[in-house]
């Protein structure tokens, strides 16, 4: 079975832009999860979207938006960009919503905001 | 009290010895523990998940739930350089399918050869 997806790997904005990930989840999991990444402040949740609606939020600004598609496919979006919006993001792809089950990790986008 | 506590390290333990990490959570009525490994520059990989009080092993991968004093543990029996990575912990802190995991901010370990 394929495992979590993420595209693009890398990605170079320039702040102000705007910027849109992808993520394609294991087969059959109807939950994608979000998270940053960062070296001081560890993995923080974004959002989480279950059978195409978001169930949690993270603390984040309503720069940070996200979706999921009929296939489970999710995408999340920043507009705006600032520095400190660069980080590794991740999406984690489970069965059922929440923190019940297992959450598998894809392989992350790493955003470098200039 | 953060609701994920664990201890940043490093840790340093010699190989072929037992890796001891710790993470203790803040809600009683989590249910559901994981332990994730991530080395540097990639993204987090299961080691196993853990839901009732006790021990659960897997190969050299032993992890230790303890309710009752809110801590999960794991350890690693023979430790190789190769475990060498930052281990997170992660609880679902209310014990429901309406709330995310937290996760811990990770303790970096090294084996040293």
């Amino acid at each position: 079975k394929a495992g979590v997806t993420q595209t693009p790997r890398y990605l170079i904005k320039t702040r102000g832009q705007q910027v849109t990930l992808s993520c394609s989840p294991i087969s059959g999991h109807r939950s994608v999860s979000w998270y940053q990444q960062t070296p001081g402040q560890g993995l923080q949740f974004l959002f989480e979207y279950f059978s195409e609606t978001q169930r949690n939020k993270g603390n984040f600004p309503g720069r940070f938006s996200g979706r999921q598609f009929s296939n489970s496919r999710s995408e999340m979006n920043v507009s705006t960009l600032e520095l400190g919006d660069s980080a590794l993001y991740l999406c984690a792809s489970s069965l059922g919503p929440g923190g019940t089950d297992t959450q598998y990790f894809g392989p992350g986008t790493r955003l470098t905001v200039l | 009290q953060k609701e994920v506590e664990q201890n940043s390290g490093p840790l340093s333990v010699p190989e072929g010895a037992i890796a001891s990490l710790n993470c203790t959570y803040s809600d009683r009525v989590s249910q559901s523990f994981f332990w994730y490994r991530q080395y540097s520059g990639k993204s987090p990989e299961l080691i196993m998940s853990i839901y009732s009080n006790g021990d659960k092993e897997d190969g050299r991968f032993t992890a230790q739930l303890n309710k009752a004093s809110q801590y999960v543990s794991l350890l690693i029996r023979d430790s190789q350089p190769s475990d060498s990575a930052t281990y997170l912990c992660a609880v679902n802190l209310r014990g429901s399918g309406n709330t995310p995991l937290v996760f811990g901010k990770g303790t970096r370990l090294s084996v040293i050869a």
